[in-house]
């Protein structure tokens, strides 16, 4: 069974403030997502990464940056967090079955973060 | 601007009876979709899926229809069952593009008893 864990579930920083998120998946998955998602607005992509030290930037990449370090972790940083940034972060993963082939994205539950 | 598009915000359906969620998209070389099921305080799970070889993709109660000319897929649930209630989202995506997808914005089913 897939799964993927984010270290929080609620948090609240202050404006201005570094925010690190962190997403575990447990099954050697190649491609890990961040996604934010907003009343009205569905799942944006953040970030994403096929790889390990790999990264490519998504459709809302500004005010945010990633790290992968290790094939199993994904972190997402705001370099200084900002109230428009309030917001639902979800993690995903997936495995890559073959060229151009893809099983479906497993999604972690959450972080609901809240910038003052 | 928007490519997957799911312009019903909100949807109630009585329990036993078709819910239809629909979605549609402009971006004609998405060739895979896929909907989503999500509850409050948890992650999207996988519902369905359909490849643009195919017009019709069924799994138990859950039936997703791709007209490509008119670049519109639905989802039916039935029966529909108070558990189906949830925010549903459907995405798309094209072989090739390292598994990137692209959400609508959702609409939430109601089924009432």
């Amino acid at each position: 069974d897939v799964k993927v864990t984010q270290s929080s579930r609620y948090l609240v920083k202050r404006t201005g403030e570094k925010v690190f998120l962190e997403c575990v998946q447990d099954m050697d998955h190649e491609n890990m997502f961040w996604y934010r998602q907003d009343p009205g607005l569905g799942l944006r992509l953040i970030y994403f990464s096929y790889d390990v030290k790999m990264k490519e930037k998504g459709d809302i990449p500004e005010g945010y940056s990633v790290s992968r370090e290790k094939k199993e972790r994904f972190s997402l940083i705001l370099e200084s967090a900002s109230t428009n940034q309030t917001s639902m972060y979800l993690c995903a993963s997936s495995l890559v079955l073959g060229q151009n082939v893809q099983e479906t994205q497993y999604f972690g539950p959450g972080t609901r973060l809240l910038v003052l | 601007d928007q490519q997957v598009k799911q312009n019903s915000p909100s949807l109630s359906v009585q329990e036993g009876r078709i819910s239809i969620l629909n979605c549609d998209y402009t971006n004609s070389m998405f060739d895979y979709f896929l909907w989503y099921k999500k509850y409050p305080a948890e992650g999207p799970t996988f519902l369905i899926s359909i490849s643009s070889i195919k017009d019709k993709n069924e799994d138990g109660r859950f039936t997703v229809f791709l007209n490509k000319s008119a670049k519109h897929l639905s989802l039916h649930i039935v029966p529909s069952q108070p558990g189906d209630s949830a925010v549903y989202f459907c995405a798309a995506t094209f072989t090739g593009t390292a598994s990137k997808l692209t959400f609508g914005t959702g609409t939430r089913l109601q089924v009432t008893l």
